[in-house]
């Protein structure tokens, strides 16, 4: 069963913030919002997470409802590299490690 | 730079042969981790593995086994290969308790 559920495809225009948008009305308090992205032909890249308060990274910012129950990804500036599937995941630690369900994901497509 | 690297970018096997695909990480990472992906079916985990000779199965590990001899080397096998093996495998690695995963480049295997 799919612990989060996201829009299947975005467009952004190149240069504008792009807000992804993930659904997850069933995690639990001690599950984490991890954000990944896979961009054509390589492995996932970790992005950013957090449990409940809103994040902020390099590459992106975290913003989490304060019922948990959903949250954005925003990359503050689209460029052309960042079009990929951007994967929403909420997982909690278990034997030591997180073990990541990855969804279908977002396809975000950053027109020029 | 932290790497994950993975014996091969593509291979291609016949129906009933064993294969052997290597993944070696140097970030002395505890956790070690095998996934396929396919179309429409995203990311799928078969084996972890915590530490050295430890390992624990994952959502779809039939037809698949793994050893973990050395920390820095984690590797999946195929005993007896099948067409439905044929698929994207991606191996990555993780500090013990920490959901940041590294991504090898992975490796598409078709099995004719």
């Amino acid at each position: 069963d799919a612990k989060t559920t996201q829009p299947p495809s975005m467009d952004c225009a190149e240069g504008r913030a792009a807000n992804l948008p993930c659904n997850h009305s069933t995690i639990s308090g001690n599950e984490y919002v991890y954000w990944y992205r896979q961009i054509h032909s390589q492995g996932p890249q970790y992005i950013i997470h957090g449990l409940k308060n809103n994040e902020t990274n390099e590459m992106a910012s975290l913003i989490i409802t304060e019922d948990r129950k959903s949250s954005t990804l925003i990359l503050p500036h689209a460029t052309l590299r960042d079009t990929a599937v951007y994967y929403c995941i909420v997982s909690a630690l278990e034997a030591g490690s997180y073990q990541l369900t990855f969804g279908k994901g977002t396809k975000l497509s950053v027109i020029p | 730079d932290v790497k994950v690297t993975q014996s091969s970018r593509y291979l291609v096997k016949r129906t009933g042969e064993k294969v052997f695909l290597e993944c070696v990480q140097d970030m002395d990472h505890e956790n070690m981790f095998w996934y396929r992906q396919d179309p429409g079916l995203g990311l799928r985990l078969i084996y972890f593995s915590y530490d050295v000779k430890m390992k624990e199965k994952g959502d779809i590990p039939e037809g698949y086994s793994v050893s973990r001899e050395k920390k820095e080397r984690f590797s999946l096998i195929l005993e007896s290969a099948s067409t439905n093996q044929t698929s994207m495998y991606l191996c990555a690695s993780s500090l013990i308790g920490n959901g940041e995963q590294f991504f090898g480049p992975g490796t598409r295997l078709t099995v004719l």
